[in-house]
């Protein structure tokens, strides 16, 4: 199965801070088709996930463009420009790239 | 507007079954595959099963492999999750999402106990 590594596993940030989140895979995340099957969701507290970026870097409806996403192969990341209130909860990156899907563990993005 | 609305969730006791529903509207269901995602209390997401547009291909982690089975009707725009020999580690909230993540319902939960 493809672990997904996340870090760090808690950030405590000031509002308008910029903060980056890591995700590393166990194996790459290219599929046969060239494309990468990487994203990132947020849950907000007592809420379902919501899915911020897909395919490492496009950006989901709606999602705001403080949120982007960068990375390759095995390496990638989130980042938040100028975190806003709403922004906090957990953040986990997924793959579906490899059968079984897996998720990371989460980071969760905390007022400092 | 897209919605995904689960039932069909409660307690249970071990090794006994239950069936988990998922009534999809604003899209159109047969265009898509669907997928369903469980997060124990506390813990974080576990995908658990995804089927086909036509419901001809499923798939599952080991996890739940054998015990869970997905189904759709799309002519009632609705999908499924047979659960079967239920355990405790099967306890956790399920969601009905349609891949890749785009859209998650707000999910139904299953406890597992005696």
């Amino acid at each position: 199965d493809v672990v997904m590594t996340q870090t760090p596993p808690s950030l405590s940030v000031a509002i308008g801070q910029s903060v980056s989140i890591s995700c590393k895979s166990s194996q790459s995340l290219v599929y046969s088709d060239g494309k990468t099957y990487l994203h990132w969701l947020l849950q907000s507290p007592g809420r379902s996930p919501k899915r911020l970026i897909y395919q490492v870097s496009n950006l989901g409806s709606g999602v705001p463009d403080r949120f982007s996403g960068t990375g390759s192969q095995k390496d990638f990341t989130l980042k938040i420009s100028r975190v806003e209130a709403e922004d906090l909860g957990v953040y986990y990156c997924a793959q579906t790239t490899h059968f079984p899907y897996t998720f990371g563990a989460g980071t969760k993005l905390e007022l400092k | 507007e897209v919605q995904l609305v689960e039932s069909g969730g409660g307690l249970v006791q071990p090794g006994r079954s239950l069936k988990l529903s998922c009534a999809a509207s604003g899209f159109t269901f047969s265009n898509y595959y669907m997928a369903w995602v469980r997060q124990a209390p506390k813990k974080g997401l576990e995908w658990v099963a995804t089927i086909s547009t036509s419901g001809s291909r499923t798939y599952y982690p080991d996890s739940v492999k054998g015990r869970f089975t997905i189904s759709r009707d799309n002519a009632k725009s609705s999908l499924y999750l047979q659960m079967n020999s239920l355990k405790s580690e099967d306890t956790a909230t399920y969601y009905c999402a349609r891949p890749p993540y785009d859209y998650w319902g707000q999910g139904v939960m299953v406890t597992v106990s005696s």
